[in-house]
This record gives structure tokens, sequence and C-alpha cells, in this order.
């Protein structure tokens, strides 16, 4: 079956550094996707990776290893605002998105 | 400005009452989903179309049913042969141009049946 892990929350402190982790098993892999979602509202993308490495965007990172199965994003000088849901999403060979049950990220002040 | 617009935001209905949910898009995009999400659970395919007049079900779609006659609609309506239509279902849509676009969403209609 398709599988995806991520933790279900974790709490960081305002401006420290927090990486949360997404491991995959699917059938095929074309992209894996990451959203933030805050509560209430609809998913919005942050980055994508295609090949293995890591990709910035200004306080966000992710990084991708096709061969463990295995991505993270990183998320640094933490905000209040940061404070959501992150979504890991697999493009499986029909090109169709798997979900991820989300990481509550919650920030203290 | 473009976008995707979803009404209404919120939705209460009785059991066993049909209900149509609107989804339009002007971003001229070819694909068009429906997704419903529970909590502590990924969001769950319920139907998608890539072009008018075609669309095929996604993991989830008893219950459902959609039309794609125009471009920019994907409306999705919920049948009383649903078990557990309570839900918040997400429209998203996505260009087929390009290997990598992501897919953008609309704000949700979040469905309660009573």
């Amino acid at each position: 079956g398709q599988n995806i892990d991520q933790p279900t929350e974790m709490t960081a402190t305002e401006g420290a550094i927090v990486q949360i982790n997404c491991t995959y098993q699917t059938s095929g892999f074309n992209g894996l996707f990451w959203y933030q979602q805050h509560a209430g509202e609809a998913p919005t993308f942050l980055s994508y990776n295609v090949l293995d490495g890591l990709e910035e965007k200004g306080r966000f990172s992710s990084f991708l290893s096709r061969s463990k199965g295995y991505s993270y994003l990183l998320l640094k000088e933490l905000q209040m605002k940061d404070s959501a849901s992150y979504l890991c999403a697999v493009r499986d060979s029909n090109y169709q998105l798997i979900w991820g049950a989300g990481t509550k990220l919650i920030i203290k002040p | 400005d473009g976008g995707i617009t979803q009404s209404p935001k919120y939705l209460f209905r009785k059991e066993g009452q049909n209900v149509t949910l609107s989804c339009e898009q002007n971003l001229n995009h070819d694909a068009m989903y429906w997704y419903r999400q529970d909590p502590g659970q990924g969001l769950r395919l319920i139907y998608y179309s890539q072009i008018v007049n075609d669309f095929q079900k996604g993991d989830i779609a008893e219950g459902y049913s959609v039309s794609r006659e125009k471009k920019e609609s994907f409306p999705l309506t919920v049948t009383s042969a649903q078990k557990n239509p309570t839900a918040f279902y997400l429209c998203a849509s996505r260009s087929l141009a390009g290997d990598g676009s992501e897919q953008f969403f609309g704000p949700g209609t979040r469905l309660t049946v009573l």
C-alpha cells in the first residue's frame, strides 16, 4: 500500500529552527510537495522536490532523499505566524498526490 | 485576481438530502480536484478531472458525483448515499503544463449533516 508518515505534532520556540520529517512508501515517485495549512483554511504551497538535495526558499528549506524515501522541511527564525499544520504529499506513478496526515506545529513565545 | 472560489464556506444539511458544493477557478487550469479532509487524516481524493466533460473517480468516490461542463467549474454533489458526509471539502486546480506544477486550493466548504 501507499503510506506517508509525519509526526502528529511538534512544539518549537519563536526564533528557533525546527525540522519536520516525512517518510514515504508509494507506487512510483514523481515529486514531493510541502504545503502549509492554517486551521480552517486552504493548504498553500511551500516547496517541491523531485531530485535529491536541498531546495531553499527564504526561511524555509526542503530536502529530499529518494533512495531513503525521506524528506524534511526546515523552518528557520520561527515566527508566531508559522503556527500551522504542515502537509507532506507525494505524487505517485499515476501523477496523483498521496497526502500525509500533517504535522501540527505549535510555536511558543 | 486569479484564484479558486468555493461556496458556501459553511453548509448545514439534514440527513438524507443531496447537497451541491460549488468550485470555480479563473486560473485557466485544465485539471481540477475534489478532496475531503477529516481530523487526523490526510486529504483524500474524491474525484478529479483533466478535461471538460471527463472526470475520474478518486479513492473515495462512493456517495459523491461531479460534472465538468465548463473548464472553470467543477461542482461536487454529496448524495444521501454518502454514509458520513460531515467533513471539510477542498477543491483544487492545477496547470498540466510543465512537470512540477503544484495544486492551488480554494478556501474550502465545511459541510455538517445534522
